[in-house]
């Protein structure tokens, strides 16, 4: 069975520090990967995708995530963190790649709390 | 172009009412997915839908809950009978068509208080 796993439940970073916000994934076949975006009581802000190519893609708000397929990982990163980044961040997988479903089983996501 | 649109936003319902929550896709979107996201909780796959058709619902409880994408109009998520276990967001998602490299647009969600 697909499955994502996001083991931090919330991650603390000073303003203008790098960040990390991992996933890790179990599929078959090759996976699809989307990392999402959620500010309080509103829905969620597609951020990024993998699908093929290059490992490393870039998304919005200079976000960028790193494909590992060895690691089976799908961390998201960015540069500087911003005060305004501060959200709850899900990582997804698209599941049952034979059938004809699309559907997205999410982590359960991390709480990113940038500091001033 | 406007994104995926969701009403009621809030909906309070006492136990055994029933609710009725409706989704607009983006424009040009022909496939719609239901999701739930209990408190503390990530979201769980409900529904997917294209016009008139049901495509997957192994995320849907076996009683009280249907969905439907008539030909014309929203998409309905509709639950019977709701009891408070039922409060939650219930977020719409909305793609344009079935490759599974496209992303799903979501609205913002309708949030149920079952008293």
């Amino acid at each position: 069975a697909q499955s994502v796993a996001q083991p931090e439940d919330q991650v603390n970073v000073a303003e203008g520090n790098p960040l990390t916000v991992k996933c890790t994934y179990s599929v078959s076949g090759n996976p699809y990967l989307f990392w999402y975006v959620q500010y309080p009581n509103r829905g969620l802000q597609f951020l990024l995708k993998y699908i093929t190519g290059d490992n490393l893609v870039k998304g919005s708000y200079g976000f960028e995530a790193e494909f590992n397929k060895s690691q089976t990982s799908f961390h998201l990163k960015k540069p500087s963190a911003l005060v305004s980044d501060s959200a709850l961040y899900f990582c997804a997988v698209r599941g049952n790649y034979g059938g004809a479903t699309n559907k997205l089983i999410f982590g359960t996501g991390t709480l990113l709390a940038v500091q001033p | 172009n406007a994104g995926v649109m969701q009403n009621p936003r809030h909906l309070v319902r006492r136990r055994g009412q029933e609710a009725r929550l409706r989704c607009s896709p983006m424009k040009g979107h022909s496939h719609v997915y239901w999701y739930r996201q209990l408190p503390e909780e990530g979201l769980k796959f409900m529904v997917y839908l294209q016009k008139e058709n049901i495509i997957d619902e192994s995320g849907m409880p076996k009683e009280r809950f249907s969905a439907e994408f008539p030909k014309e109009g929203p998409s309905i998520l509709r639950i019977q009978q709701v009891v408070r276990g039922d409060s939650a967001a219930y977020f719409c998602a909305s793609s344009p068509g079935t490759g599974g490299s496209n992303e799903q647009f979501f609205g913002p969600g309708t949030r149920l208080t079952v008293l």
